[in-house]
């Protein structure tokens, strides 16, 4: 089982600026099944960037992901206030799916 | 549009059973997984397990097998997820969801969220 490991735990920005959230696997991971979801309060995750596929439907270009084996990274280039929220990774492999536990952008 | 409808929040006592649902439409549900992903409470996600309705398949993460049972019904679109005895550690948010048709990798869509609460 891969284990994911996001960091930092909190991320503390302010509107317009660029936002970095790493996502550490426990052993080389293929990129085609690492995806990244967000999640804001009282509300169902939903899923921004699938290795597979790229930007969800509706995703804004903002959103990049990046890396390969064991380092990943969800930039957002200039952060809108709507992108205040909590972000996990997560993969897929040998009929298992795991998820980070998550980073959360606050609002400096 | 996809769409996945659960059941409501739901209340029940240690040692009872329970059974929720998640109705979808705007897909064909028959050629697509759908899965069980648990939310703790100010926690975060957890896969539990899975189910190809098309020949009712079925796929669990270990921390869950034999803690639950998945079902589907294909004449109304609608998977379900349920306990036969609910522990109080059951008190969560539980979403269903569909995973994308190839590869089965990503969530790409999600229902609402069924709050589920056990408490004596």
């Amino acid at each position: 089982e891969v284990v994911l490991t996001q960091s930092p735990g909190t991320l503390s920005l302010s509107p317009g600026e660029r936002a970095a959230l790493a996502c550490r696997a426990s052993q080389s991971v293929d990129s085609l099944y690492l995806a990244w979801y967000q999640q804001k309060p009282g509300q169902a995750p939903r899923l921004l960037i699938s290795g597979a596929s790229g930007r969800a439907t509706g995703i804004p270009d903002r959103f990049s992901d990046s890396g390969s084996g064991t380092d990943f990274t969800l930039t957002i280039s200039r952060l809108e206030p709507e992108d205040f929220a909590v972000y996990y990774c997560q993969h897929y492999g040998s009929s298992f799916w795991t998820f980070g536990q998550g980073t959360k952008v606050e609002i400096k | 549009d996809v769409q996945l409808v659960q059941t409501g929040a739901e209340v029940r006592k240690p040692g009872e059973s329970l059974k929720i649902s998640c109705k979808t439409s705007g897909y064909r549900f028959s050629t697509n997984w759908v899965a069980w992903v648990r939310q703790m409470p100010g926690k975060g996600l957890e896969w539990m397990g899975m189910i190809f309705p098309g020949d009712s398949d079925t796929s669990y993460s270990p921390a869950f097998q034999g803690q639950v049972t998945i079902s589907a019904d294909t004449s109304t679109n609608t998977a379900y997820i349920q306990w036969t005895r609910l522990k109080a550690s059951d008190t969560a948010i539980y979403y269903c969801a569909r995973l994308s048709e190839s590869p089965k990798s990503d969530f790409e869509n999600w229902g609402q969220g069924t709050l589920v609460t056990v408490s004596s």
